[in-house]
């Protein structure tokens, strides 16, 4: 069966800290992969997408970044971190093929900058 | 994708059956129904989705309307464990936006004793 490894899951880092949020995904191949971030009393924002290895796509822009180094690693990250990261960051996948919207999410990093 | 509309928040005695409406009048033909819950300080969960006919799994009952502007989503029998925030999402299946589920404030379904 799938599963999706996201860690750590609880963070605390000083503004201008560099950042760094692992997911992996195993029992699966060739996944879509997404990073989400919910502030505070909001809903989900979809920060960055990936349909392949070294293929992202950013949905805002923003302090952060992202990085698919294989097929079922995605990487977050930022050099500095803002006040304004903070959040709670979600990781996501599901099958390559159209109409395949069940996304299935990771147990998330709640991420503080203090 | 379309846009949808849910009630910010409801209630429900344990036991009795949930009712969830939400209203997606801009909804186009290619454009499928999705429920999600999301429990406090937990990852989203997939619930049911659906096109135009009704459907049913383990968890939940989804009910659209012949005119596909609304659905409900149903849980027959709720307990404690429901309590979370419900989202209806509206995403257009073999586009190029599949995956890009838009969240939005959901309704917060809180089951009592």
């Amino acid at each position: 069966s799938q599963t999706i490894h996201q860690w750590p899951a609880t963070l605390v880092q000083p503004v201008g800290s560099p950042l760094s949020l692992e997911c992996t995904v195993e029992g699966t191949s060739n996944p879509n992969l997404y990073w989400y971030r919910q502030a505070a009393g909001r809903g989900l924002q979809l920060l960055f997408y990936s349909v392949g290895i070294g293929q992202i796509s950013s949905e805002v822009p923003q302090n952060l970044s992202a990085s698919r180094p294989q097929d079922r690693q995605f990487i977050l990250s930022s050099k500095k971190l803002l006040l304004s990261d903070s959040g709670f960051y979600l990781c996501a996948w599901n099958v390559r093929r159209p109409g395949a919207e069940k996304l299935f999410f990771g147990s998330g990093t709640q991420l503080s900058v203090l | 994708d379309a846009k949808t509309t849910q009630p910010p928040s409801m209630d429900c005695a344990e036991g009795r059956a949930a009712n969830l409406p939400c209203n997606h009048s801009t909804i186009s033909g290619n454009e499928y129904v999705y429920w999600y819950r999301q429990i406090h300080s937990q990852g989203p969960q997939y619930i049911i989705h659906g096109l135009k006919n009704n459907e049913t799994n383990e968890m939940a009952s989804l009910i659209i309307t012949e005119d596909r502007k609304s659905s409900t989503l149903i849980l027959p029998h709720a307990t404690l464990r429901d309590t979370a925030v419900y989202y209806c999402i509206v995403s257009n299946a073999g586009g190029t936006s599949y995956g890009k589920l838009t969240f939005g404030q959901g309704t917060i379904l809180t089951v009592h004793p």
